[in-house]
């Protein structure tokens, strides 16, 4: 139990365009899901918080223009990086929280590795 | 914000050899998981432990959360024990420690 998935699990685009990121929690009803990044060797960082109906929290120095998050559903949050630029190229992983039992467990997704040329 | 510190930040073992990873943190926690990362990105939970001792197979973790740290152990490692281990405080992962096990 308590899978996510990640959609795609890695995308090229040119810079100026768009790419949406899907995160689904496919086991489990996530009322919170969260947006980190990575870059390489490095640790993940927290972007977003995604609460399901209502508008994402941002972390500190997070452009939230450009990095649009969407939580239509208890199963589904998306990110969009809109604009992208070579400096956004980076690993993107979601997580999600099943908290019907009371726990603060996150399950991360597979991540999605983004490449802006 | 919350700091979270691991340590040591890479470790070589031959295979067979057992180790300790250590993860400090600076406030309290009601959230505590130990992650694997591995070589494709995918992170593999290992243990959601806010306190006390829990144990998988060859793996085990304490987290003493009054003293603000938690550890992971390994025992006989295997180079499939080979990656980076996370440990994820709230919402902040630590920088990772790098394990390389030789057969």
């Amino acid at each position: 139990g308590a899978v996510v998935s990640q959609h795609p699990s890695w995308v090229i685009c040119k810079s100026g365009t768009s790419v949406k990121i899907e995160c689904r929690s496919l086991d489990f009803q996530a009322t919170t899901m969260f947006w980190y990044r990575q870059f390489p060797k490095q640790s993940l960082m927290l972007m977003a918080t995604s609460n399901e109906g209502s508008k994402a929290t941002y972390e500190q120095g997070v452009e939230k223009d450009k990095f649009l998050i969407n939580h239509a559903s208890l199963t589904l949050s998306t990110l969009t990086v809109t604009s992208a630029h070579p400096e956004d190229s980076s690993f993107y992983i979601c997580s999600a929280r099943d908290r019907t039992g009371g726990s603060y467990e996150q399950y991360f997704g597979p991540g999605t590795r983004l490449t802006v040329t | 914000g919350i700091q979270v510190e691991q340590s040591p930040p890479d470790l070589i073992l031959q295979e067979g050899a057992n180790s300790t990873l250590r993860c400090n943190f600076s406030d309290s926690v009601n959230n505590l998981q130990w992650f694997h990362q591995n070589p494709w990105g995918q992170l593999i939970n290992l243990f959601y432990i806010p306190s006390g001792t829990k144990q998988n197979g060859r793996l085990s973790a304490t987290t003493v959360a009054t003293e603000r740290y938690s550890l992971l152990y390994i025992s006989s490692s295997q180079t499939t024990d080979s990656g980076v281990y996370f440990c994820a405080v709230r919402l902040v992962f630590g920088k990772g420690t790098k394990l390389t096990v030789n057969p």
